[in-house]
Parts: structure tokens; sequence; C-alpha cells
């Protein structure tokens, strides 16, 4: 099975410019969640789908950051304008809205980060 | 609000040597606990879970208990190896539902000498 998807995997930019990040989860996976790494720190929740709906997006900076995932599949970070402490590694992740046996598994698949650095 | 602790990093440990990672977390109820595993390069992945007091997760010779009394989940091995090298994340989610983020902890980075 195919995992989770993201792109691109480098992205300088100055600051005032602005980026976009896609995400394309596991197949079949209905929540969808955007963290952001900083460097020696624990991911931190941007924001969740569940199909093409927002369940959490209360620690996204809605003054600069933006998501959609339009058809319920993959999904688009945007940040306009970028900021210096936007530095980060952003995390895609999905995961089934139910497990095999019918019950949340709790488990999250990650892809493996889109690394920006605004200089 | 819930959260998770992790001890400090860096660990630096001699190859087959015991490791202990201690983890304390903060929540109401009865939440599921994870340890998840980033490895040089790579995403996130799951190394093991628990979803109840009592309850043992278990993978690769990595072992966890479920502690309510003492609200921990410690990440321990017997023997650490070359591989094990990768920084370690400590995670709870509230509910049984995927409609609750999951939470991590501040991660403790591993190295493991031959």
């Amino acid at each position: 099975e195919a995992g989770v998807a993201q792109s691109p995997r480098y992205k300088i930019i100055e600051k005032r410019q602005s980026v976009a990040f896609w995400c394309n989860p596991i197949s079949g996976h209905a929540t969808l969640y955007w963290y952001q790494q900083i460097l020696g720190q624990g991911p931190k929740l941007l924001i969740q789908f569940q199909n093409n709906g927002v369940v959490d997006d209360s620690q996204l900076p809605k003054d600069r950051f933006s998501a959609e995932r339009l058809k319920g599949v993959d999904s688009t970070l945007k940040i306009q304008p970028a900021k210096l402490e936007d530095s980060a590694v952003y995390l895609c992740a999905s995961s089934y809205a139910l497990g095999r046996e019918g019950r949340y598994t709790g488990e999250l698949f990650f892809g493996e980060g889109s690394r920006l650095t605004v200089l | 609000g819930n959260s998770v602790t992790q001890m400090e990093g860096p660990v630096t440990l001699s190859e087959e040597a015991f490791l202990t990672i201690n983890c304390t977390y903060t929540a109401t109820g009865y939440p599921s606990l994870f340890w998840y595993v980033q490895y040089p390069g790579e995403g996130l992945q799951l190394l093991l879970k628990a979803t109840k007091a009592d309850d043992k997760g278990s993978n690769k010779g990595f072992e966890a208990t479920y502690r309510k009394e003492t609200t921990s989940f410690h990440l321990e091995k017997g023997s650490v190896q070359v591989s094990d090298s990768a920084v370690y994340f400590c995670a709870l989610s509230k509910s049984k539902t995927s409609y609750d983020k999951v939470i991590f902890g501040p991660g403790t980075s591993l190295s493991v000498i031959p």
C-alpha cells in the first residue's frame, strides 16, 4: 500500500513570500492532519480534516496560513506571507476513521515532511 | 488541557545498554497512549500503543506499560542497537473516535554508539 505522499521535500523562500505544500494521504483514509514541527520540538497540530470538513483548526494562524481538502482526498497547505518563525518541517498524516475492528486505532501514518526555510 | 511531558535528551548509550525514556501525561479520563519513532530522514511511525490502564504495548523489543496511577508510559528496551538511534515521541489521544487530535511530547533524541 502506498504511503502518505508530500511535496516538495525542501523549500527555501524569502520572508514575505508565499509557499504551498501538497499532501496525498493513504487511499481510504478519511482523516487528514497537518502538523508543524519546529527543530527540537514535537509536532504541533495545525489543522485536522475529516473527509473535506475541518474538525480542528484552533492552532492555525489564520492570518497567514490556509489549508483545503476540496474533494476529501489530497490537501494543500499555504503560507502567505511567510515569516522567519515559519521555518519548520510541515508534516502531513492520515488515519482511518475506524480501524478494521470497527474502532478508532489512534494510529497516524505520516509522510516524510516538507522542510521550509524562510530567510 | 491535555499534555505530554518527556525526559529531555539527547540520550547517548553504548550498544547493548538498557534504555528508559520517561513519559508522563496530563489528561482527564482514559486517553490512548502511543510511542512514535522518527529515524533520520524519515517520517514519524508508530512504535507501540496502549489503550487502557495496565496495558503493555510492545514492538521491536521496546515495551511501555500504561500506568494510570502515575500517569506514565515509560519506554524501555533491554538491549539497544545502533539502528535504534532516532527521536522518540510520546503521544496521547483523548477520544476513541477520530475526531480528537493526537498530542505529541517534545521528543527525546537517542544516539547509540558501537
